[in-house]
C-alpha cells in the first residue's frame, strides 16, 4: 500500500507570506496527525484528526495555524501569515485503528519549512 | 506531564558490532506505550519496535531489540550487527492515557553513524 504523502518537501517563503502544506494519509486511514520538529528540538504534536473531526488541537501554536480535512481524506495545514519561528519539518502521521496506547502511526517523510 | 529524553546527540558505531541508544522517560501514568522510529536521510519516519508498559518480556523485531527497565524508567533500543543502512536519526516517543489523548511525546533524537 502507499504510505503517508506530504506535499510539497520544501518550501522557502517570507515572512508574512502564507503556505500551505497537505497530506494524503494511507487509504483508510481514519486517524490523521500533524507534527511539527523545530530545528534541534524535539518533535511536538500540532493536532489530531478521526475522519474529518478535529480530536485533539491542543498542540497548535496559535491562531495563525489552520488545519482542515475535508471529506475525511487528504488534511491541509495552512501558516497564515508565516513567521521565522513556524520554520521547520511537518511530519504527517496516520492510523487505522484508536488503540490508545499501543496504537502505531505511520509517518510521511515531512514537508520543510523556510521562512526568510 | 510526560517527557522523553534522549542524552545521547550522537552515536558511532562499527559495521557489525551492536550500539545501544538511550531513552528515559518520565510519566505518572501506569498505563503507556514506547516507541522508537528511525529517521533516514530520506526524511520519512519508520517505526521501529514498541513496548507496552505492562509487557512482561522485552520487545524484540529482527535486529532490534528494546532494554524496558520500568523501575529505572528506561527503554533503550539495541541495535545487533550494525549495518551501514542504519546510520540515521533514531527518536524515542512515548504515549500515555494523557486524559484520552492520542499524541505522541518525542525525545530529541539520536544522530547514528555506522562506520565500515
Amino acid at each position: 500500500e502507499a504510505g503517508v504523502t506530504q506535499f510539497p518537501s520544501h518550501s522557502v517563503i517570507e515572512k508574512g507570506q502564507t503556505v500551505t502544506l497537505r497530506c494524503d494519509p494511507i487509504s483508510g486511514h481514519d486517524n490523521l496527525y500533524w507534527y511539527r520538529r523545530v530545528m534541534g528540538k524535539e518533535i511536538k504534536f500540532l493536532l489530531h484528526f478521526v475522519k474529518e473531526s478535529k480530536q485533539d488541537e491542543s498542540g497548535m501554536p496559535n491562531n495563525r495555524f489552520l488545519a482542515e480535512r475535508t471529506g475525511g481524506t487528504y488534511s491541509t495545514l495552512k501558516v497564515q501569515p508565516a513567521e521565522l519561528e513556524d520554520s521547520g519539518v511537518y511530519f504527517c502521521a496516520s492510523s487505522r485503528f484508536v488503540t490508545r496506547v499501543a496504537n502505531v502511526l505511520t509517518f510521511g517523510a515531512g514537508s520543510r519549512l523556510t521562512v526568510l | 506531564a510526560q517527557k522523553i529524553t534522549q542524552t545521547q546527540p550522537g552515536m558511532f558505531v562499527q559495521e557489525k558490532e551492536a550500539v545501544t541508544l538511550d531513552c528515559t522517560y518520565d510519566t505518572s501514568d501506569q498505563s503507556y506505550g514506547l516507541f522508537w522510529y528511525k529517521q533516514p536521510s530520506s526524511g520519512e519516519m519508520i517505526f521501529l519496535i514498541y513496548q507496552g508498559s505492562y509487557d512482561e518480556q522485552n520487545a524484540t523485531e529482527g535486529r532490534y531489540s528494546l532494554n524496558f527497565q520500568k523501575a529505572r524508567k528506561s527503554a533503550n533500543l539495541v541495535i545487533s550487527a550494525s549495518q551501514l543502512g542504519d546510520s540515521a536519526m533514531y527518536f524515542c516517543a512515548m504515549r500515555g492515557p494523557q486524559g484520552g489523548s492520542e499524541k505522541l511525546v518525542f525525545g530529541k533524537g539520536t544522530k547514528l553513524t555506522v562506520n565500515p
